[in-house]
C-alpha cells in the first residue's frame, strides 16, 4: 500500500519570501516521488520528480524538492516566491514496482504581493 | 499545453441525463486514465486502459462507463448520476502501464461536472 500526506491545506507567504510545501509518503518498497501544480481551470502540470541519486531535485519555475528517506519526506521549496506561484500543489508517490500514482489532498499556496 | 485535451471543459447535467466526456492525447501514448478530483481530497483513480484494454476499474459505480476505441481517445459515458458525482474529471496518459521510471503521466485540463 502507498499513501501521501500533505499536512497543510493552505500555505500563505509574502512575495520574495521562501516557500515550503510539505509532503510525507508511505510505500512498501522504494519510491518515485512527484510534485504537480494546478492553476485555476487547468489540469495538473508536472513540476519535478525524484527517481534516484541526488536527494535535491531541481524542477520547473525555480522549484526544488529534497528527498529525505529517514523522514519519508519530499518537501517542495522555492527560495523566493512569486505571486504567480499561487496555485494548488499536489505531491504524489508510486512504488518503483507499480505504475499507479497515489496523490495527497493538495496544498493551496497563496503568495501575496 | 500537455498534449492531452478534454471536452467539454464544463458540463451541467440533470440526474436523468446521459452525457459523455471525451479525452484525446497527441503524445503517442498507449495508456490512458480517468481520475476524479473532489475538493480537498486526493485524486481518485477511476479507470485505466492500456493498449485499448481496461486494466483497472477502481470499484467505480456502473453509472460511469468508460470506452477506449483506440490508444488516442478515451470516453467516460455518464448516466443517472448523483449530485455527489459533481467534481473535476481529469484524463491522463502515459507511455504504458509500465513501472519504468520514465513512465510519467500527463494530464488534461479536466471537465468540471455539475450534477443537479
Amino acid at each position: 500500500a502507498q499513501s501521501v500526506a500533505q499536512p497543510e491545506d493552505q500555505v500563505n507567504v509574502a512575495e520574495g519570501n521562501p516557500l515550503t510545501v510539505k509532503c510525507t509518503y508511505s510505500v512498501s518498497g522504494n519510491p518515485y516521488l512527484f510534485w504537480y501544480v494546478q492553476y485555476p481551470n487547468r489540469g495538473l502540470q508536472f513540476l519535478l520528480k525524484y527517481i534516484t541519486g541526488d536527494n535535491l531535485v531541481k524542477g520547473s519555475y525555480g522549484f526544488e524538492a529534497e528527498f529525505n528517506k529517514s523522514q519519508t519526506s519530499f518537501h517542495l521549496k522555492k527560495p523566493s516566491a512569486l505571486v504567480s506561484d499561487s496555485a494548488l500543489y499536489f505531491c504524489a508517490v508510486r512504488d518503483t514496482a507499480d505504475y499507479k500514482l497515489s496523490f495527497g489532498a493538495g496544498t493551496t499556496v497563496t503568495v501575496r504581493a | 499545453e500537455t498534449g492531452v485535451t478534454q471536452t467539454p471543459r464544463h458540463l451541467v447535467m440533470g440526474m436523468t441525463n446521459k452525457k459523455s466526456l471525451k479525452c484525446e492525447q497527441h503524445l503517442g501514448h498507449n495508456a490512458m486514465y480517468w481520475y476524479k478530483q473532489s475538493a480537498k481530497k486526493p485524486l481518485e483513480l477511476m479507470f485505466v486502459y492500456n493498449f485499448k484494454e481496461q486494466t483497472e476499474n477502481n470499484s467505480v459505480p456502473s453509472r460511469f462507463s468508460p470506452e477506449c476505441p483506440n490508444s488516442s481517445h478515451l470516453f467516460l459515458h455518464l448516466h443517472t448520476l448523483q449530485p455527489e458525482d459533481s467534481a473535476l474529471y481529469l484524463c491522463a496518459s502515459s507511455q504504458t502501464t509500465s513501472a519504468s521510471s520514465y513512465n510519467e503521466q500527463f494530464f488534461g485540463p479536466g471537465t468540471r461536472l455539475t450534477v443537479l
